[in-house]
């Protein structure tokens, strides 16, 4: 299994745009199948669904966030990122990535250990 | 709201066997896509449990099963033990809407 590392900052101002990356370690980004997944939890709450995506481009997003996210990914640095825009409270959340193993319908097999962003001014 | 339904809580004594029920439509599980179960326990991410509506991934203990009928899943622990006691979630996928994945509102198990 791969291990994932979510980064970046923990705290952002609203109205301000959240970024993170997530680092794959053991094995490659671009392996054939694998999409790459953001979930984020608010304090508290159940598990929400962002985005994937595959190396290739290929992505995925809910709905409701569709209009603000974007996740690309860098196989140099065995890397793939999440941006947030026009953050505001309801945006404060434990971020995690994880891996499907079998296209964007599979289940979530590997997960970080996810990274807590709070928006405040 | 999530699409997928699930009650808030479920409890039962060590030794009892309780059931987790996901609901959802004919866009998502009564479409044919599969269910995923995932344990959450506190502080710590969620970890896959059930894949496929009824396989286990190696070293979840059989204690733990899970089926699906129509446009609902269930999960199914038997023999509870202390430790069980965590947050469960189902998952799918649902195709309206350009499609995405979904996850349930989540269920807390204690463990009386």
């Amino acid at each position: 299994q791969p291990q994932l590392q979510e980064s970046g900052p923990g705290l952002v101002k609203p109205s301000e745009t959240l970024s993170l990356t997530c680092t794959v370690s053991g094995d490659s980004i671009s392996g054939s199948g694998y999409y790459w997944a953001w979930i984020r939890q608010p304090p508290g709450k159940g598990l929400e669904y962002i985005g994937s995506i595959y190396f290739r481009g290929d992505t995925h997003f809910s709905p409701s966030l569709k209009s603000r996210v974007t996740i690309s990914v860098d196989t140099s640095k065995n890397q793939f990122s999440l941006n947030v825009t026009s953050v505001t409270a309801a945006d404060t959340a434990v971020y995690f990535c994880a891996r499907h193993d079998h296209g964007v319908q599979s289940p979530l097999m590997s997960w970080g250990q996810g990274t807590l962003v709070t928006v405040s001014a | 709201q999530s699409v997928l339904t699930q009650p808030p809580s479920v409890s039962g004594a060590p030794g009892q066997r309780v059931t987790i029920s996901c609901t959802g439509s004919s866009s998502n599980i009564g479409a044919g896509f599969d269910v995923h179960w995932y344990q959450q326990l506190p502080g710590r991410a969620p970890q896959l449990l059930i894949y496929g509506n009824s396989n286990r991934p190696s070293g979840v203990p059989d204690r733990f099963s899970g089926s699906k009928s129509g446009s609902s899943a269930s999960l199914a622990i038997t023999g509870l033990q202390a430790d069980d006691e965590a947050d469960f979630y189902c998952q799918s996928y649902d195709s309206s809407l350009s499609g995405s994945v979904l996850f349930g509102g989540g269920t807390r198990l204690t463990v009386l």
